[in-house]
């Protein structure tokens, strides 16, 4: 079975900073899709980025961006010039994409980002 | 830009009562989800939902849970007898295919006293 594990409960970065949130994942399949979706005080989780596991290349979304390494099976997400706004919990998740076997996300158990200004 | 939404946002209950956790997924996908979230816990799958019937379940969704489409718009999660360890946070989601990345609703806290 497919687990994905974020070692860091809690992080914080001052305003304009860089901060790293890892995670790592364990799986037997080659092919999946990893995400990270940010979640802020009582508000729906967001999907903020998403890795295709066959694509070497990092995904960047603006401020955003991942370090994909398959082969260590890690997946950190970097955020850069970091903005009050970017406060939230952030949850890695893991899909397998094989034939629609099924599509239910796999969750580690989050990394709260504090922000100071 | 549309959005899941979920009713009500915090439900209260005694242990032992019925309750269901209302969802209005985005009006043209067609897969549906519920996870939820025990307080200091994991994010956990719970169901998913296509084409009217259950695709796939966890060992969480037992007899005591159901799930229903009862017309178009709305997507239901029902907990027959409810438990003091059905306290959790109920996320509904929704993806416009099964490949397509899930959007979430805000969540409906359910407290079991």
């Amino acid at each position: 079975a497919q687990t994905v594990t974020q070692s860091q409960p809690e992080m914080s970065v001052q305003e304009a900073e860089t901060v790293t949130l890892s995670c790592t994942y364990d799986t037997s399949e080659s092919d999946y899709y990893l995400f990270w979706y940010k979640q802020p005080p009582s508000r729906q989780m967001i999907l903020v980025i998403r890795q295709e596991a066959y694509k070497q290349q990092n995904a960047t979304e603006n401020r955003f961006s991942v370090n994909f390494q398959k082969a260590a099976k890690s997946f950190s997400l970097k955020i850069s010039d970091s903005q009050l706004g970017d406060a939230a919990m952030y949850f890695c998740a893991y899909r397998t994409n094989y034939g629609g076997a099924t599509n239910k996300l796999i969750f580690g158990t989050g990394t709260l980002l504090a922000v100071q200004p | 830009e549309p959005e899941v939404t979920q009713t009500p946002s915090h439900q209260v209950t005694q242990m032992g009562q019925e309750v269901i956790l209302r969802c209005v997924p985005i009006s043209n996908h067609l897969y549906f989800y519920w996870y939820r979230q025990i307080l200091g816990q994991k994010v956990e799958f719970l169901v998913s939902f296509y084409n009217n019937e259950i695709s796939e379940k966890s060992e969480i969704f037992d007899d005591q849970f159901s799930v229903e489409r009862p017309d178009g718009s709305n997507f239901t999660l029902k907990i027959r007898s409810t438990k003091l360890e059905d306290s959790a946070m109920y996320f509904c989601a929704s993806s416009l295919q099964g490949t397509q990345p899930q959007h979430f609703g805000d969540g409906t806290r359910l407290s079991i006293l």
